[in-house]
């Protein structure tokens, strides 16, 4: 199983709030699990990753959370600022042969914080 | 700004038509992948080229193909389009590093096709 779920699909935050990710996954040759950032109009852009033999990776105010048994990792956005509104998504990695890896995407979450 | 270049920005075509859309990696990435991205089905993997070589295919139509030239750009050709082939294309480039066995896609800003 490549798929990777994800939610919730949007997400409604207050300026200064905690906003919470969540993403499973079956596969457990998935070594590496990035988050990308889109906004509107832009391609995604890479915003933390985590591998599977660390819990947690923080990042300012990112934090990736990753429970291997449980097979689920979580992005936690500490005091979201409207700039943080965006989409995000979460990917999971595994190799694909001949020296190349590929990324398996959720669908995202459309994040909104308000003033 | 990724480094990724993508053209056109905007592309406008009819059902049955064939168009390509061009990638230019960041320099010294040596890898290039293709996604298309629906409103429904997120960001779907297509395919990657290594230095040239086809190196994994996802979700590919037959009708779509690609190919990597030996200054590393790299062209998705598009056919016998539909309507439902209307998505925002994009490419990403990476670089592996083995200290620590990660390896970062950088996206360019996509080409968003329109099937009329």
């Amino acid at each position: 199983q490549q798929q990777v779920k994800q939610s919730p699909q949007s997400l409604i935050v207050q300026k200064g709030g905690i906003s919470i990710i969540n993403c499973a996954y079956e596969n457990t040759a998935f070594d590496y699990f990035p988050w990308y950032q889109q906004f509107p109009g832009k391609g995604p852009a890479l915003l933390i990753a985590i591998r599977p033999d660390v819990s947690e990776k923080k990042e300012g105010r990112f934090t990736i959370s990753f429970n291997k048994s449980a097979k689920q990792f979580s992005l936690h956005i500490m005091d979201s600022q409207p700039g943080d509104s965006a989409t995000y998504f979460c990917a999971a990695r595994a190799y694909s042969g001949a020296g190349s890896y590929q990324l398996t995407f959720g669908k995202g979450t459309k994040l909104s914080v308000i003033p | 700004d990724s480094g990724v270049t993508q053209t056109p920005k905007h592309l406008i075509t009819a059902t049955g038509q064939r168009v390509t859309l061009r990638c230019s990696p960041r320099s010294g990435d040596l890898s290039v992948y293709w996604y298309q991205q629906s409103l429904d089905q997120g960001l779907q993997f297509l395919i990657q080229y290594y230095n040239g070589e086809e190196r994994a295919k996802g979700n590919i139509l037959e009708r779509f193909s690609a190919q990597q030239f030996p200054d590393l750009h790299s062209e998705l050709n598009l056919s016998s389009l539909e309507l439902g082939d209307s998505a925002l294309y994009f490419c990403a480039s990476s670089v592996y590093r083995a200290s620590d066995s990660t390896d970062t896609q950088y996206f360019g800003p996509g080409t968003r096709l329109t099937v009329l």
